[in-house]
This record gives C-alpha cells, structure tokens and sequence, in this order.
C-alpha cells in the first residue's frame, strides 16, 4: 500500500498571500496519478486537481498542482477566505487507493 | 447539477448490521463506477469498496472484506452498502462517490455511522 505524507500539518497564513502544500509518496505515483481535494468543516471532499496537474471542473486558476514520481505540490497563488480548509492528496496508481493524512490551511 | 444522497446511517450495536443509500442524479449513473468512501472523526478519507458500472465486479478494502457488501440498481440510479459484524472502528461519516479513472469527482454529503453499545 502506497502512503502518503503531507506537510505541513497546519498551514497558517492571511488572505492574499500564497499556500504551498506538500504530498510525498512511499513509493513512485507514476504517471501522475495524483490528485488534491478540499474539505470544509461539515462538508464533504471537493476534487480540486487530478492527474497531478489538471483543474477540475468550475475550479479557479489561483490552484495549480505540480511534481512527479514520489514528490507532488499544490500551490494556492493569493488564499481567498473560501480558501481556509482541509486539503487531503490521494493516489490511484496503485489499490487500494490511498489518501495523505491531510494539510489546514487556517487563518493568521 | 450531479447529486449523491446518502441515508441510513445512525448508531448500531457492535455486531449489529446497517445499510446505506445513494441516491444519484443529474449524471448518466449506469455509465460509472461508483465507491464507498470513509472518514473518521479527525481523520483523512479512506477508500472502502467499489463497484463497476454494471454491477458484475466489485472489490474491498481489507478491512470491510467478508463483512460488507456492496451492491447497485442502475434502473433506480441507487448504491447500496450492507454493512455486517459492525466494529467500533467502522465508525465514520460514509460518503458515495463517483469514481473517475481512480479519483472521485463527485461526493455525496456523507452519512453517520456510530458503531458503540
């Protein structure tokens, strides 16, 4: 089973500035089967990247995602308020498929 | 606009039995594989069965194998889970999600299940 690591555990930052979050692999995630999600207290999972790099649908253009083999990033160019929230990583290169423990961007 | 409903969560006895719903709409449900997600209080999601589109292949964490059992009715775009020989760390809000080559890009709102006597 692959695992996933995320860092940082917390995040704490103000609207505008940016959040770099980081997912490593216990072993290759070839071809960038890798996706982000956010998740708001009380809400479920929302897909935010997949494929390590592509935008999900209605997703704005200030998150980007990045990396390869066992080192992934997700960047958050200027953090809106609708933007303070869990993220969590997931790879499906391998079954079962497996999520990181998560990333909290929170408010400074 | 996709929708996943779940129901049928609640607090059940260690060794007791539940099964959820979900209910689908606003997408072509017969078209897709569709998955039960977990997540325990504090705790990142952790993927629990799935099924293929037309009901013939399904597979388990190992975790839930033999115990739970998962199963669909594309003519009423529903999802079910039977859950058995319930355990006190199978409490978690359980989510129906639609799988997209090994992602998820579509959840339910998720369903409580208690598991303590």
């Amino acid at each position: 089973e692959i695992v996933l690591t995320q860092s940082p555990g917390t995040l704490s930052l103000s609207p505008g500035e940016r959040a770099t979050l980081s997912c490593r692999a216990s072993q290759s995630v070839s071809s960038g089967y890798l996706a982000w999600y956010h998740q708001k207290p009380g809400q479920a999972p929302r897909l935010l990247i997949y494929g390590a790099s592509s935008r999900a649908t209605g997703i704005p253009d200030r998150f980007s995602g990045s990396g390869s083999g066992t080192d992934f990033t997700l960047t958050i160019s200027r953090l809106e308020p609708e933007d303070f929230a869990m993220y969590y990583c997931q790879q499906y290169v391998t079954a079962p498929f497996t999520f990181g423990p998560g990333t909290k961007v929170d408010i400074k | 606009e996709v929708q996943l409903v779940e129901s049928g969560g609640g607090l059940v006895q260690p060794g007791g039995s539940l099964r959820l719903s979900c209910a689908a709409s606003g997408f072509t449900f017969s078209s897709n594989w569709m998955h039960w997600v977990r997540q325990a209080p504090g705790e990142g999601p952790v993927w629990v069965s799935r099924i293929n589109s037309d009901g013939n292949t399904t597979r388990y964490a190992d975790s839930v194998k033999g115990r739970f059992t998962i199963s669909r009715d594309n003519a009423k775009n529903m999802l079910f889970l039977q859950m058995n020989s319930l355990r006190a760390e199978d409490t978690a809000v359980y989510y129906c999600a639609r799988g997209a080559g090994g992602y998820y890009n579509a959840w339910g709102q998720g369903t409580l299940v208690t598991v303590s006597s």
